[in-house]
């Protein structure tokens, strides 16, 4: 089956500084992959669709500024947290199409820890 | 804009039993795709069973089944012989089919779901 591979699984960093999160899908080519972000006991909310070759596209309140995505390839998206604070920890979930395909593939997640 | 709504925040059964989990969605599209993820302790999204709206027999996967009631916007899954390897968070998901909507899938609240022996 297909695998999504997402680095790393907890993160823990100092408020101010940048998190970088990646999302490789390993064993196919990804056209589309999309970033979540879970709060504890909560859902799955969707923060931003990520194309490859394009920019992404955010949703309603998320800030770009804040939550840089870059698909550079077709195996690759990566997610950055800047200049974190301890609000923006959370549990970072990726998902991927496979090109041509129509399921979605789910990384194992991130859990970003902001002091 | 599609919501979904999972009004059980928690449930339990006894191991073997059956359980219903249930699932409300609001959308003005035709055509669609229902889900239902299951996220264990380890977080993993593992994908449950699908159902296309376009479909009017229900998806069934060994365990699972689910009933789509489409005028009823309902969408509720019931496993079967419950194991307490079924012990999970469940969301139920909705996905547009068109280009606008990119595929992308939007979650219920979850339901805990815990398994007594």
């Amino acid at each position: 089956g297909a695998v999504v591979s997402q680095h790393p699984s907890r993160v823990i960093c100092k408020s101010g500084t940048s998190v970088k999160i990646e999302c490789r899908s390993l064993d196919f080519q990804a056209t589309t992959m999309f970033w979540y972000r879970q709060f504890p006991k909560q859902s799955l909310m969707l923060m931003a669709t990520s194309n490859e070759g394009s920019k992404a596209t955010y949703e309603q309140g998320v800030e770009k500024d804040k939550f840089l995505i870059n698909h550079a390839s077709l195996t690759l998206s990566t997610l950055t947290v800047t200049s974190a604070h301890p609000e923006d920890s959370s549990f970072y979930i990726c998902s991927a199409r496979r090109l041509g395909g129509e399921k979605l593939f789910f990384g194992s997640g991130t859990q970003l820890s902001v002091l | 804009a599609q919501t979904v709504t999972q009004s059980q925040p928690e449930m339990s059964v006894q191991e073997a039993e059956t359980v219903t989990l249930s699932c409300t969605y609001d959308t003005s599209e035709s055509d669609y795709y229902l889900f239902w993820y299951k996220q264990p302790p380890s977080r993993q999204m593992i994908l449950v069973i699908r159902q296309e709206a376009y479909k009017q027999q229900n998806a069934t996967e060994n365990r699972f089944s689910v009933n789509f009631q489409k005028a009823a916007k309902s969408f509720s899954l019931k496993i079967s012989d419950s194991q307490l390897g079924d012990a999970a968070m469940y969301f139920c998901a909705y996905r547009s089919p068109t280009i606008q909507g990119a595929q992308k899938l939007v979650f219920g609240q979850g339901t805990r779901l815990t398994i007594n022996p």
